[in-house]
């Protein structure tokens, strides 16, 4: 079955960077895109980009064009999400998610979330 | 982008009742890119609707889906102890894809 399994929490003090990994099987690796969006406390869902596994192509938001990377490792079928410069609102938990088909579309399978906790 | 504005903030229900969720889009959602997810405390959200009226693998047939344009909703026929959660929406017919506020449905 498809799994998607995420690192543990995090926490980081301003300023700093912070690497959320999803590690996923069950499926062929390269066949979907994957997103990856947030969800600060009390507040919806952000999204913030994704990444194609097979070419390494991605797609940011504006918001985070310049303090993000997300990457993708075939060989453990793994995928990365680095922020940096970090902020208190940045403060949420983390979640990769799998597109069901193409590009922008519905997400059927998510992960169960990294808590990024940025705080002095 | 596109804003989506759900409605109840939250849905005071009793098992067997049914509850329904409104979710209204700022912009047309095109040919209906609209999914609807359920997440419970401390789980991955879950797939239910996609294409605004299409369950998702594995979803009981008392989750429906409907609406069109702007204007969606989401129906649980009779809902089970089980389905005491947030519900939110999403839509995927423009980039940046955004999501729904949520709607808490509680005993």
């Amino acid at each position: 079955q498809v799994q998607l399994v995420q690192s543990g929490a995090e926490v980081k003090k301003p300023g700093a960077s912070v690497t959320v990994s999803c590690r996923t099987s069950g499926y062929s690796f390269k066949s979907h895109e994957m997103h990856w969006v947030r969800q600060a406390p009390g507040q919806g869902f952000e999204w913030m980009g994704l990444i194609n596994p097979n070419s390494g192509l991605t797609v940011y938001t504006q918001k985070f064009q310049a303090r993000v990377t997300m990457t993708s490792d075939t060989s453990t079928s793994t995928l990365f999400l680095e922020l940096r410069s970090l902020t208190s609102e940045d403060t949420a938990v983390y979640f990769c998610a799998r597109a069901s088909s193409g590009t922008y579309t519905d997400f059927d399978f998510w992960g169960r979330g990294t808590l990024v906790t940025v705080s002095s | 982008e596109s804003v989506l504005t759900q409605s109840p903030g939250t849905l005071s229900l009793s098992p067997g009742e049914r509850a329904t969720v409104f979710c209204r889009a700022s912009q047309s959602v095109g040919s209906n890119y609209l999914a609807w997810y359920q997440q419970r405390p401390g789980q991955a959200p879950r797939l239910l609707i996609y294409g605004a009226s299409h369950r998702a693998i594995g979803i009981p047939d008392r989750f429906s889906g409907s609406g069109s344009d702007t204007d969606f909703t989401l129906t649980i026929s009779r809902v089970e102890p089980e389905d005491f959660a947030v519900y939110f929406c999403q839509q995927y017919s423009r980039s940046p894809l955004t999501f729904g506020g949520g709607t808490k449905v509680e005993i």
